[in-house]
């Protein structure tokens, strides 16, 4: 009974290639978030979702689209990806308290 | 620079020793402090989280906050192999549906048996 979950774990794909990355959780949290983690293990906000609306959108291009079709998931989509996009994202959702629990990431290679 | 700054490592200890590890942060106005704990290829859990200056223990980990000099520390006794992983500090303020977390870049830390 997995708590926050991402599929799939792996993706390589070429560049200029659109992508989505779908997340789901079970603990009646009502806030979803986006990070990036890059390399250097720097994690890094994207996205936050309330009750499926957009709270946080931290300069990230549009080539990246978040979509909340109900408060459990939480998707990404991105469109002509880049060499920069590899990376990987995490998942995260939150409920009354400010303790995020994380996804186990998706890892991204952009050849 | 960056709003959290974080001791980057790598750090290899004997088994047992003590470990300290630690972030400083920029913004005084920060509200609350987090440890996450990320072991290869999974992601981040919280280990430790506390709002105030001072000390708070848990088991083997204990989390210090001194807001005057804005630094946050955590102390790990007794490493164990099983404490390997990459440690973040995290800071945020309280904001409910706009709570965002904002991290260190990470140590890693190996224990060595």
């Amino acid at each position: 009974d997995t708590a926050v979950s991402q599929t799939p774990k792996y993706l390589v794909t070429q560049m200029g290639n659109d992508k989505s990355i779908k997340c789901e959780q079970n603990l009646g949290h009502d806030t979803m978030y986006w990070y990036k983690q890059d390399s250097k293990k720097f994690l890094k906000i994207m996205f936050s979702y309330n009750n499926k609306e957009l709270i946080i959108n931290e300069t990230v291009p549009n080539r990246f689209s978040p979509k909340s079709p109900d408060k459990a998931h939480l998707n990404l989509h991105i469109n002509s990806l880049e060499l920069g996009d590899s990376a990987v994202y995490f998942c995260a959702s939150s409920g009354d308290t400010d303790t995020q629990y994380f996804g186990p990431g998706t890892r991204l290679t952009v050849l | 620079q960056k709003e959290v700054e974080q001791d980057p490592g790598p750090l290899s200890v004997p088994e047992g020793a003590i470990v300290s590890l630690n972030c400083t942060y920029s913004n005084s106005a920060f509200q609350y402090f987090m440890w996450y704990r990320q072991y290869s290829r999974k992601g981040p859990e919280l280990l430790m989280y506390t709002y105030s200056s001072g000390n708070k223990e848990d088991g083997r980990f204990t989390a210090q906050v001194d807001k005057s000099s804005k630094y946050i520390s955590l102390f790990i006794r007794d490493s164990q192999p099983s404490d390997s992983a990459t440690y973040l500090c995290a800071t945020g303020f309280y904001g409910g549906a706009t709570n965002k977390l904002i991290f260190g870049t990470g140590t890693l830390l190996a224990v060595q048996p």
